[in-house]
């Protein structure tokens, strides 16, 4: 089956530090999606890629769809102490409407 | 800024027992999804629900799991007899164009 993995598992930076992870696929697919999930609360959507060598900001946060069509990273810059969380990769299956999440990699910003 | 809501944010039951978990999808999506997240693991699909009908489910979703969407505003995730491996966030999630699936805030579920 399709498979994400992330890398970092974990990453632990100060305050202001720019922090980059990234996620690759074992398949190839037509969409990249970036979540965050804080602690108790659900995934929230941050960047959605749709096309191979795009690149996506919003505010800090700065994704790229590779293109091999492959692999995907999440760069933020000039991290904050809200920034801590994990960050989910998700690609849209091919012929279903269903995410498939990666791994996660979990963020601690110390200040 | 609508959004998914979950009820109840916890529920805690003994092994055995049915409950129901409820969302309200965002009001004009018609797509509509549960997931599960055991601790400290990823999201996991369970099963996609379109037009009043399973669109696909994974293999967790068995015989046990069954949804509805009884009144054209809630969803609920059925569990029958609950199991110990049951115990996870369980998170709804809606979309009505595009790829972007919003998840509700989720159910902590605890079974003893």
């Amino acid at each position: 089956g399709q498979q994400l993995n992330q890398s970092p598992q974990s990453m632990f930076i100060q305050e202001g530090e720019d922090v980059s992870m990234n996620c690759t696929s074992s398949s190839i697919f037509n969409t990249w999606l970036w979540y965050k999930q804080d602690p108790g609360e659900g995934p929230v959507l941050l960047i959605a890629l749709y096309k191979a060598g795009e690149l996506t900001s919003n505010g800090r946060l700065t994704a790229q769809f590779g293109i091999t069509r492959k692999d995907s990273f999440l760069n933020i810059s000039a991290s904050i102490p809200s920034d801590v969380g994990i960050y989910f990769c998700a690609q849209r299956s091919y012929n279903t409407d269903k995410l498939i999440f990666g791994t996660g990699t979990r963020l601690q910003v110390f200040p | 800024e609508p959004e998914v809501t979950q009820t109840p944010s916890h529920q805690v039951t003994q092994m055995g027992q049915e409950v129901i978990l409820r969302c309200v999808p965002i009001s004009n999506h018609l797509y509509f999804y549960w997931y599960r997240q055991i601790l400290g693991q990823k999201v996991e699909f369970l099963v996609s629900f379109y037009n009043n009908e399973i669109s696909e489910k994974s293999e967790i979703f068995d015989d046990q799991f069954s949804v509805e969407r009884p009144d054209g505003s809630n969803f609920t995730l059925k569990i029958r007899s609950t199991k110990l491996e049951d115990s996870a966030m369980y998170f709804c999630a809606s979309y009505g164009t595009g790829y972007e699936q919003y998840f509700g805030p989720g159910t902590r579920l605890t079974v003893t």
